[in-house]
C-alpha cells in the first residue's frame, strides 16, 4: 500500500475552516484516498474517501490534486468536538474493482480545535 | 441501528493468563477486523475475516494471538500467556465486506482496554 505522509499536529480556531493535508506521492491508479478520525479514547470514525474527484459530504470535503499525490480534508466550520486525530489512508482496491480489507494507519495529524 | 460493540471494555490480567477478546459485528456486515492500538503508537492491523473464506492472518503478532468468527458474526480474540507487552486497546470493526461496492467503510467499536500485570 502507498505511504502517506502527515503533519504531526495543527490547531485551528473554533468556527474556522480546518484544512488538513497529506502526502501520497506513490499513490497508484488502483488506489483510494480515506481518511478516519479517532477522538480521545473512541474508535476511529470514517469521515470521506474520493479516487481522484473531489469530495463533499455532511462531515467534510476531500480535494484531491490533479496528479493524485496529494490530497487535503476540509472541515468547513471547525468545532472543539473536531479536535482529534485525523488519519489520511491509501487503500487498494483488489481486481474486481472492490476495495476491503485491512487499513493501514499512520501517525495521523492531532487536530486542536481551540475557542 | 446498532453499532460495532465489544466486551469486556476493560480487562486487568496477570502476566501469563490466557484473555478472551469478543466483537459483534453491525448485522449484516460480513467482513471483520481485528487492529490493537498500544499507547502512543498508531493503529496495527492484526486479522481479517470475510464471509466463509480463510481469515487474513498476517497481522498477528505472535502464535499466542489467535482469532475465529462463529456463524459469519460475532468473533473472540484469544491472546495467550498474556504478556506485558500485549498492553494495549484492542479494536474491533466490521464492514459490508465484497457486498460493499466499489469502496467498503470500516465501522469501529469502542474498543477493549487489556492491562497485563
Amino acid at each position: 500500500d502507498a505511504k502517506t505522509t502527515q503533519p504531526t499536529s495543527m490547531d485551528c480556531a473554533e468556527g474556522r475552516a480546518a484544512n488538513l493535508p497529506c502526502n501520497h506521492s506513490t499513490i497508484s491508479g488502483n488506489e483510494y484516498v480515506y481518511w478516519y478520525r479517532q477522538i480521545h479514547s473512541q474508535g476511529p470514525q470514517y469521515i470521506i474517501h474520493g479516487l481522484k474527484n473531489n469530495e463533499t459530504n455532511e462531515m467534510a470535503s476531500l480535494i484531491i490534486t490533479e496528479d493524485r499525490k496529494s490530497s487535503t480534508l476540509i472541515l468547513p466550520h471547525a468545532t472543539l468536538r473536531d479536535t482529534a486525530v485525523y488519519y489520511c489512508i491509501v487503500s487498494p482496491r483488489n481486481a474486481g474493482g472492490t476495495s476491503y480489507g485491512k487499513l493501514t494507519f499512520g501517525q495521523g495529524t492531532i487536530l486542536t480545535v481551540h475557542p | 441501528g446498532a453499532g460495532v460493540s465489544q466486551s469486556p471494555s476493560n480487562k486487568v490480567t496477570e502476566k501469563g493468563k490466557d484473555v478472551e477478546l469478543r466483537c459483534d459485528p453491525i448485522s449484516g456486515h460480513t467482513a471483520l477486523y481485528w487492529y490493537r492500538q498500544s499507547l502512543g503508537q498508531g493503529l496495527e492491523f492484526l486479522i481479517y475475516f470475510q464471509g466463509n473464506s480463510a481469515p487474513d492472518k498476517s497481522g498477528l503478532p505472535s502464535d499466542r494471538f489467535s482469532a475465529e468468527r462463529t456463524g459469519g458474526s460475532v468473533s473472540t480474540l484469544t491472546i495467550q500467556r498474556t504478556q506485558q507487552e500485549d498492553s494495549a486497546v484492542y479494536l474491533c470493526a466490521s464492514s459490508l465486506g465484497l457486498a460493499g461496492g466499489i469502496t467498503d467503510t470500516q465501522y469501529f467499536g469502542p474498543g477493549t482496554r487489556l492491562t497485563v500485570l
